[in-house]
């Protein structure tokens, strides 16, 4: 069974950055895509990328292309996606999630949520 | 970015059918798109549903089943029970931005 733990919640002051972690274990094959989505409260989840385990590729959301980064460690199946200059409009709760093989666009996994809170 | 709609809330009693309605449009659901939907327990994992339009993941009772039509689509509950009582959002795909996109939610209430 494939599971999905991600790291902690997280406090940060604007203009700082955070790296949420995403590990990952039970997979049968590698040939999976991981994407990260936020969702602030009371609002629809928002995609903003993805990252491809075996060749490290990624996509983002275009709006966040200069100040996101999503990557793989192999050695320990873990995704991270790090975002940098955050503002208060960056809380939310960060999930990552395993889109199957396939181009099968929507997740047969997801983790339970990162909690960040930009606060001065 | 383009945003599925969903109504804020639904209810029923044990035993009843419910139903949760999806709208996009001519980017996402109306281009083809398949649907997906997802139960989602506030600070837990959410948990896929039913994917492609109609189909349930191994372990989702049949009670659960999923429909999609023009650029709508609906999930129903039938036999409603205490342990349905969640958050359900459905998703899909638009081909504008290429991204995947999402309902706000759901929440249902089992009287």
């Amino acid at each position: 069974q494939v599971q999905v733990v991600q790291s902690g919640a997280e406090v940060r002051k604007p203009g700082a950055s955070v790296k949420v972690s995403c590990k990952t274990s039970g997979h049968t094959s590698s040939d999976y895509l991981i994407h990260w989505v936020r969702q602030a409260p009371g609002q629809a989840p928002e995609w903003l990328g993805w990252v491809h385990p075996t060749t490290g590729g990624t996509s983002y959301l275009e709006k966040f292309q200069d100040r996101i980064t999503m990557s793989w460690d192999t050695s320990t199946t873990t995704a991270y996606m790090d975002l940098s200059s955050l503002t208060y409009d960056d809380t939310a709760t960060f999930y990552c999630l395993r889109e199957p093989a396939g181009g099968a666009l929507y997740a047969d996994f997801w983790g339970q949520g990162t909690l960040l809170t930009v606060s001065s | 970015q383009p945003v599925l709609t969903q109504p804020p809330s639904v209810s029923g009693a044990p035993g009843q059918r419910v139903t949760i309605s999806c709208t996009g449009t001519s980017s996402n659901i109306g281009a083809g798109y398949d649907v997906h939907w997802y139960q989602h327990l506030p600070g837990t994992a959410p948990k896929l549903l039913i994917y492609r339009n109609n189909n349930r993941p191994s372990g989702v009772p049949d009670r659960f089943s999923g429909s999609r039509s023009g650029t709508s689509a609906s999930l129903a509950i039938t036999g409603l029970q205490a342990e349905d009582e969640s958050d359900y959002f459905c998703q899909s795909y638009d081909i504008g931005p290429r991204i995947w996109v999402f309902g706000r939610g759901t929440k249902l209430t089992v009287l």
